[in-house]
């Protein structure tokens, strides 16, 4: 069974700082995997999606990597602004048409 | 292009009775999900269509869930008989075709919030 582990499961920094958020996975048969930001009470919104064969993605401040074979993936937001406050959760999708969530990183950057 | 909509946003209910959630996707997306939240965790998966077809259903999805969606357009999750377990929030998503080998993004809605009293 796929097992989705996001460490830490909150932070908090001052802004400017660059920061990783850490995504496990236990099953390494997935097509893809997705990064997401949740602010409180609101829907999903996806940053980032990584398919299997690639190892990284960029979206402005955001960079994200993908280590199937060792079931890793770092979501690395640089030079924080408190406008990043959010929760951000990771999820695989394994040989469905379905994700697979880890319980999220809680960030909150402070002026 | 509106985004995901989903009605009622909050829903307050005593146990036992039914409620209705509605979805109405991005229009052409042909893909609906249904997942659901609960404080403190991710979104699970409930089930998802392709047009009108629902090709998988989660075994979360007890007897008393029933999703719908007729001619393909908007969907309806209802709960029948709810009960204090059922409070949660209720996602739905939209995607042009199937992310997992196309890598289409995927667009969830705000949420239906559901307390059962």
């Amino acid at each position: 069974k796929q097992e989705v582990t996001q460490i830490p499961a909150a932070l908090s920094v001052p802004e400017g700082e660059n920061l990783v958020l850490n995504c496990s996975f236990t099953d390494s048969a997935i097509y893809n995997l997705q990064w997401f930001r949740q602010d409180p009470g609101k829907g999903l919104t996806s940053l980032l999606l990584i398919q299997s064969s690639q190892r990284e993605q960029t979206s402005g401040r955001l960079n994200a990597s993908l280590d199937k074979s060792s079931g890793r993936s770092t979501l690395y937001i640089a030079a924080s602004q408190p406008g990043d406050s959010a929760t951000y959760l990771c999820a695989v999708a394994p040989r469905t048409d379905k994700l697979i969530f880890g319980t999220g990183t809680r960030l909150q950057v402070f002026p | 292009d509106t985004g995901v909509s989903q009605n009622p946003r909050h829903k307050i209910t005593k146990r036992g009775q039914n409620v209705t959630f509605r979805c109405d996707p991005i229009s052409e997306h042909n893909r609906l999900y249904w997942y659901r939240q609960t404080l403190g965790q991710g979104p699970e998966f409930l089930t998802y269509f392709q047009n009108e077809a629902q090709l998988e259903k989660s075994r979360l999805l007890s007897d008393r869930f029933s999703a719908e969606r007729p001619k393909g357009s908007f969907s309806t999750l209802e709960i029948q008989r709810t009960e204090q377990g059922d409070s949660a929030m209720y996602l739905c998503a939209s995607s042009p075709g199937g992310f997992v080998s196309s890598g289409n993004t995927i667009y969830f809605g705000e949420g239906s919030w559901l307390t059962v009293v």
